[in-house]
């Protein structure tokens, strides 16, 4: 399958517990995006990388959230000391330059 | 902060009904606008990039249409079908930055 891969496809963590989300974009897309979804909205940017250099993080987004994408290929999510209010769909979405996104099928988190 | 703006917020419908919704997005510095469908239980999928002021686009019974100098875009569906169910987003990308979603519309069509 050469679509985006997100991993895991569900996650279970109790509040203050670090999670961390891979995803895998198509190889040749140079663009990679993290958004938010929660029930009723669309999805809310986070960030976004081209190739590995990171160009934009929401001002939204508050420092226990940090991504990656070494070598720029693959790219991690990580979401330090959790909260409830973390709880959400976490959709991954690569792109060639500013072309259409191809999404993964998303990471649902549940923060207890 | 980039405001896209969608409506209705939702919408029913009967089979073979035709309907449009609307996407409202900032005019000045546009770059493209981008439609998306988003079928429960699967991941968005792109149905079309618009970056012409006046671009027509159509993919079977789903068309498109792009004014960007008063910053709005319409989608049509023509016949709606049960399996045209779903959330329809619009996106903005404004510079060839970031792409900021609407909302979506949610559309339920009835057989």
């Amino acid at each position: 399958d050469t679509g985006v891969s997100q991993n895991p496809r569900h996650k279970i963590t109790k509040r203050g517990q670090n999670v961390t989300f891979r995803c895998d974009p198509i190889s040749e897309h140079n663009r990679l995006y993290w958004y938010r979804q929660t029930l009723g909205q669309g999805p809310e940017f986070l960030t976004y990388f081209q190739n590995e250099a990171q160009l934009e993080k929401s001002r939204l987004l508050s420092d226990r959230f940090s991504a990656e994408r070494p070598k720029g290929s693959f790219s991690t999510l990580e979401i330090q000391r959790t909260e409830q209010g973390d709880s959400a769909m976490y959709l991954c979405a690569s792109s060639l330059r500013e072309g259409l996104l191809f999404f993964g099928s998303g990471t649902q988190l549940s923060v207890l | 902060i980039l405001n896209v703006e969608q409506s209705p917020q939702s919408l029913h419908v009967q089979e073979g009904d035709s309907t449009n919704f609307t996407c409202s997005f900032p005019s000045s510095n546009f770059y493209a606008l981008h439609w998306y469908r988003w079928e429960t239980a699967k991941s968005p999928e792109a149905l079309f990039v618009m970056t012409l002021n006046g671009d027509e686009k159509k993919k079977g019974r789903i068309s498109a249409t792009l004014n960007t100098k008063e910053g709005y875009s319409y989608l049509y569906i023509k016949g709606s079908q049960p399996e045209d169910s779903a959330t329809y987003l619009c996106a903005f990308f404004q510079g060839g930055n970031k792409l900021v979603f609407g909302a979506g519309t949610i559309l339920r069509v009835k057989s």
